[in-house]
């Protein structure tokens, strides 16, 4: 069966510090993979979107960047962390019929 | 774009009533619906999906919705609540507009049920 991981699982980090959270799948080749935001706890956006090794799409401009180095490997980054990205961010795969698969999340809290 | 809207920010509904998550869409073409449940500080996990069929759709823990294509709705709902039920429900549809796949999420409702 098809399993999501994310890690850490929770994150403090200063304002101006790098982020790297990281997302992992398995027991599924290509998959379709995602990153969102969920702040204060209710509405999902959509961060980024990636279809394959090194392809990226990203729904809104913003202070973070994604990458995908393996197949089953989704990577959230950023240079320089604003007071603004603090929130739980998910990672998702997309499985038959467009269900998707979540992550369970890392909370990220930027001081 | 496809959208989904969700009327009510909390529903509160007593140990052993019936529930009921309300949900409507806007779409173009046939709609690809979904409906999602986040427990505190986790992520979220698939309950149902109306594709095509019966308008009464199954899902896990109990829950079914109703498709109802002259509403435009997709509500959510359940016999008898549990206060384990206790969660935030998204609903979300299906939405290829940017020219992928991908699956466009309600604002969320928060269900607490009371013992």
């Amino acid at each position: 069966s098809q399993t999501i991981h994310q890690w850490p699982a929770t994150l403090v980090q200063p304002v101006g510090s790098p982020l790297s959270l990281e997302c992992t799948v398995e027991g599924t080749s290509n998959p379709n993979l995602y990153w969102y935001r969920q702040a204060a706890g209710r509405g999902l956006q959509l961060l980024f979107y990636s279809v394959g090794i090194g392809q990226i799409s990203s729904e809104v401009p913003q202070n973070l960047s994604a990458s995908r180095p393996q197949d089953r490997q989704f990577i959230l980054s950023s240079k320089k962390l604003l007071l603004s990205d603090s929130g739980f961010y998910l990672c998702a795969w997309m499985g038959g019929q467009e269900t998707q698969y979540f992550g369970p999340g890392t909370r990220l809290l930027v001081l | 774009a496809q959208s989904v809207a969700q009327p009510e920010d909390q529903v509160n509904v007593a140990e052993g009533n019936p529930l009921t998550v309300k949900c409507t869409y806007s779409v173009s073409g046939n709609p690809y619906l979904f409906w999602y449940v986040q427990y505190p500080n986790r992520g979220l996990q698939f309950l149902l999906k109306y594709i095509t069929g019966d308008n009464l759709v199954k899902g896990s823990y109990g829950f079914e919705a109703e498709f109802n294509k002259s509403q435009t709705s997709f509500h959510l709902k359940k016999p008898s609540a549990l206060v384990s039920d206790s969660a935030l429900y998204f609903c979300a549809v299906r939405d290829d507009s940017g020219g992928y796949q991908k699956v466009t999420f309600g604002i969320g409702t928060k269900l607490q049920v009371i013992p």
